[in-house]
């Protein structure tokens, strides 16, 4: 597609369920982030995937938090148990090689996530 | 550790006023900088970005910043706001080498555009 889309919008969910959000990236980017966004804070990093390396997985939370990258591309980030604090807008942005920081991240427009 | 601040959470300027939204970073060594932009229900736009050489850069929609060693700062800039400028903006920085695609991000500062 044209942009980074992600799936749902937004999501209400009720404390200890799981959730599933999805991200397509740019087609042709082999790299892949996403963020946290909590209510008056800036973006927290979560974890980076690029090509068929190992993810770098140092910015997850918790190990309630796990996320995977399908065919390199697809990717779902999940949310098992989850909790009110993990409340959040949840963005996801991709890259055409990850190499180093010169590159630009291209965002998607978030997934809202609600847990009541 | 690393850390990026962005002192105003909130400023508000009227339409063709001059616009300035600060940043300063905590870090080892000069690292990769850049602005974003967030427009309501949208996901960030990259404004423009400082990896070496001239220290004013050029960006999108009209916007410049000037990294400023000495003061370990940022700033962003436009000489006339428009009204869709209101958006919330992003400072970020990267470290350079390993790992640089990990960027912090500062909290945030958010624009509003009066008529």
């Amino acid at each position: 597609g044209a942009g980074v889309s992600q799936s749902p919008s937004n999501k209400v969910t009720e404390k200890g369920k799981d959730v599933e959000l999805r991200c397509d990236p740019i087609s042709g980017h082999t790299a892949l982030y996403w963020y946290r966004q909590s209510l008056g804070q800036g973006l927290e990093f979560l974890i980076y995937f690029q090509g068929n390396s190992a993810p770098d997985k140092s910015g997850l939370p918790s190990d309630r938090f796990s996320a995977e990258r399908t065919g390199g591309s697809v990717s779902t980030l999940t949310i098992q148990r989850t909790q009110q604090e993990d409340s959040a807008v949840y963005l996801c942005a991709s890259s055409f090689l990850g190499l180093a920081g010169t590159e630009t991240q291209y965002f998607g427009p978030g997934t809202r996530l609600l847990v009541l | 550790a690393q850390s990026v601040t962005q002192p105003d959470i909130h400023i508000t300027v009227s339409e063709g006023a001059s616009l300035e939204l600060r940043c300063n970073y905590s870090y080892g060594a000069t690292p990769y900088l850049f602005w974003y932009v967030q427009s309501p229900g949208q996901g960030l736009q990259l404004l423009l970005k400082y990896f070496s050489g001239d220290t004013l850069v050029q960006g999108i929609k009209g916007f410049e910043a000037e990294f400023k060693r000495s003061q370990s700062s940022f700033n962003l800039r436009k000489p006339s706001v428009h009204w869709s400028d209101a958006a919330e903006y992003f400072c970020a920085v990267g470290p350079r080498g390993a790992g640089s695609y990990q960027l912090t991000f500062g909290k945030g500062t958010k624009l509003s555009v009066i008529p």
